[in-house]
């Protein structure tokens, strides 16, 4: 089975731009959950999307939002960018999850 | 609050000798954890989960509800253990569903 895909893989944005991330879940995986990644902060969960439905939020300000398609792939959206945005955005995806979690490769944002 | 807690950062030592990986939790529910690890240039994986009670690459980790601690074990470790770990607990977030909340994270450092 392919692996979860994630694009694009870099960006390099301005604040108070707006980014949106893809990725794409393994065949079968109904449930995408999206992750910020910074040396200082570790892993931190953004969200959550179980069949098109967010189904779990974390800590982050309304400029972060998600959404999922009938066919499972998932978008996130960062608005008004700020400095601090900067970070790698993880995905994951999993049959149902609660169980073990696949990780695709990131993309990494910069914000200038 | 739920929370992981790794308490370092940065672990060195020396080919062959053990390795211990700190992981400590505060949940309210039972709890269910797991130790994912990043080599360099890689994705995010899953070792074990402590449901699992098994042994990966001569890793092991027993969950210690007294001490709420899942510290991650090898007798022997290897160069090619080098890598970030981390420790992450499902915690139930309402309903049926469940999220993942990840410690910050443990840099392993093997030597020759």
């Amino acid at each position: 089975k392919a692996g979860v895909t994630q694009t694009p893989r870099y960006l390099i944005k301005t604040r108070g731009q707006q980014v949106t991330l893809s990725c794409s879940p393994i065949s079968g995986h109904r449930s995408v959950s999206w992750y910020q990644q910074t040396p200082g902060q570790g892993l931190q969960f953004l969200f959550e999307y179980f069949s098109e439905t967010q189904r779990n939020k974390g800590n982050f300000p309304g400029r972060f939002s998600g959404r999922q398609f009938s066919n499972s792939r998932s978008e996130m959206n960062v608005s008004t960018l700020e400095l601090g945005d900067s970070a790698l955005y993880l995905c994951a995806s999993s049959l149902t999850g609660s169980n073990e979690q696949f990780f695709g490769p990131g993309t990494r944002l910069t914000v200038l | 609050a739920q929370r992981v807690t790794q308490p370092e950062k940065l672990l060195s030592v020396f080919k062959g000798a053990p390795v211990e990986l700190k992981c400590n939790y505060s949940y309210s529910g039972s709890p269910e954890l797991f130790w994912y690890v990043q080599y360099s240039r890689q994705r995010l994986q899953l070792l074990l989960r402590h449901i699992s009670r098994e042994s990966i690459k001569g890793f092991t980790a027993d969950l210690n509800k007294g001490e709420t601690s899942f510290h991650l074990k090898k007798p022997f470790a290897q160069e090619e253990d080098s890598a970030m770990y981390y420790c992450a607990l499902k915690i139930k977030s309402g309903g049926s569903n469940y999220k993942l909340t990840f410690g910050k994270g443990t840099l392993l450092t093997v030597n020759p």
